[in-house]
């Protein structure tokens, strides 16, 4: 299996424009969730996915966030506008039941900055 | 509100040395706790997972115990290897609601 994969990998862009992140989860797992971790902050939950269903967002900072996820094998985070304080890791990460009963397999992270 | 504290926040030992890791949290009602290990520029890669009724689970030379009364989990690393140099990071768990806490994390580095 190639993991859980996300891309880009990198993103550099300034700051008031769309960013959009992708995600494609560990095949037959149905949770998806969506980290933000900076050196001030840590690991940051923003919101997580149950068959394809957001169960959990309030971890989304405000309303310049949002996150669909439209079938089991893809997920988009999107920043609209984006600014400076938004620089930071995005990690998408999937398991295969209840968020805190399973192990969440994580990918590579998108190293987001914003000038 | 739920935390997760984790202790020492750096450590630096020598190759193969012995070390441990503490997290204290107030997590409740609790669920599980689970410590990640990450590489620089890398995700968390999942450690063990413990439940209320287990105290002790080991994979390789990590060991994680936990103590359900007290709150405390430590992770202990035996013959440390220069590959163990990387952040780890405590995460707790509530029953209910399923949210989870994460721990600021330890930065460990193992020098040759």
């Amino acid at each position: 299996d190639a993991g859980v994969i996300q891309s880009p990998r990198h993103e550099v862009t300034e700051m008031g424009q769309e960013v959009t992140l992708r995600c494609k989860p560990i095949s037959g797992h149905n949770s998806l969730f969506w980290y933000r971790q900076t050196m001030m902050r840590g690991l940051e939950l923003l919101i997580y996915f149950n068959n394809n269903v957001p169960i959990d967002d309030s971890g989304m900072p405000e309303d310049r966030f949002s996150a669909k996820m439209p079938n089991a094998s893809f997920s988009t985070l999107k920043i609209q506008p984006s600014e400076p304080r938004d620089s930071a890791v995005y990690f998408c990460a999937s398991s295969l039941g209840q968020p805190s009963s399973y192990e969440q397999y994580f990918g590579p992270g998108t190293r987001l900055t914003v000038t | 509100k739920n935390q997760v504290e984790q202790s020492p926040q750096s450590l630096i030992i020598l190759e193969g040395k012995n070390c441990t890791l503490q997290c204290n949290y107030t997590v409740s009602p609790f669920s599980n706790l689970r410590w990640y290990k990450q590489d620089t520029g890398r995700g968390p890669v999942s450690l063990t997972i413990m439940t209320f009724s287990e105290n002790t689970k080991s994979n390789g030379r990590y060991t994680a115990t936990l103590d359900a009364d007290t709150k405390q989990s430590s992770l202990h690393i035996t013959a440390s290897q220069l590959s163990d140099s990387a952040s780890y990071i405590c995460v707790v768990s509530e029953r209910r609601a399923g949210k989870s806490t994460f721990g600021d994390g330890t930065t460990l580095t193992v020098k040759p």
